[in-house]
């Protein structure tokens, strides 16, 4: 099966506690996102990163950073969780350029800091 | 930089009804379009992805209506049915790589 895979599927922490969440994906892209999903749905681009190139949001906090160990994972760490950090985070994947540039999404991963 | 305003923000409408979803953008630059709709609990599946150059795309059950002219981009469901059920969200994307989605609408079909 190709698509873009999360995990977890949902957390709950505490303020200060360090997270990490996981993406992979499967289509062959080269090119992987983090957007977070507020809780009125609004959707923003917090990172969008390839082998050449790490576009940070500048609203995004230093707490938030990408890590990407090959092209087809992208995971996000959150260095001391904040109760403004809850919400969703989508993790999608694309090629760089050209007209197949369609960004396909995982299934998000909820978190929820108490 | 680019802002997309959607609206309504909720549509409500009977099983066999017509919906009607529309963006506006901002920026002439823009030049790719896309239709994402979201079911409770999942990510976002992509409906449409609509060229500059291309007016009217037609779907399974919806058509797809890009007017550069008045920079507005709008989802029609066409008979729609509960399975319809879902929040919408239009983004665009100019010569960068990220998306800008629109607010999001959410639309209940009742039987």
């Amino acid at each position: 099966e190709t698509a873009v895979f999360q995990t977890p599927n949902y957390h709950v922490t505490q303020v200060g506690n360090e997270v990490s969440f996981n993406c992979k994906q499967t289509l062959g892209h080269d090119t992987m996102y983090w957007y977070k999903q507020d809780s009125k749905k609004l959707l923003k681009i917090m990172f969008s990163y390839n082998n050449k190139q790490l576009i940070v949001n500048e609203t995004v906090p230093r707490r938030f950073s990408p890590q990407s160990s090959d092209k087809a994972h992208l995971n996000l760490r959150i260095k001391s969780v904040e109760p403004e950090d809850s919400a969703v985070y989508l993790c999608a994947s694309s090629y760089w350029g050209g007209n197949q540039d369609t960004q396909y999404f995982g299934p998000g991963t909820r978190l929820l800091v108490l | 930089g680019e802002q997309v305003e959607q609206r309504p923000p909720h549509l409500s409408v009977r099983e066999g009804d017509s919906a009607v979803i529309i963006c506006t953008y901002t920026d002439p630059n823009s030049y790719y379009f896309f239709w994402y709709k979201q079911e409770p609990g999942a990510g976002l599946q992509l409906l449409m992805k609509v060229f500059s150059s291309t007016e009217i795309n037609e779907g399974q059950g919806f058509t797809v209506l890009l007017n550069k002219k008045d920079k507005q981009l709008s989802l029609n469901l066409t008979a729609a049915h509960p399975g319809d059920s879902a929040v919408y969200f239009c983004a665009v994307r100019q010569g960068g790589r990220a998306l800008i989605f629109g607010t999001g609408t959410t639309v209940s079909v009742s039987p």
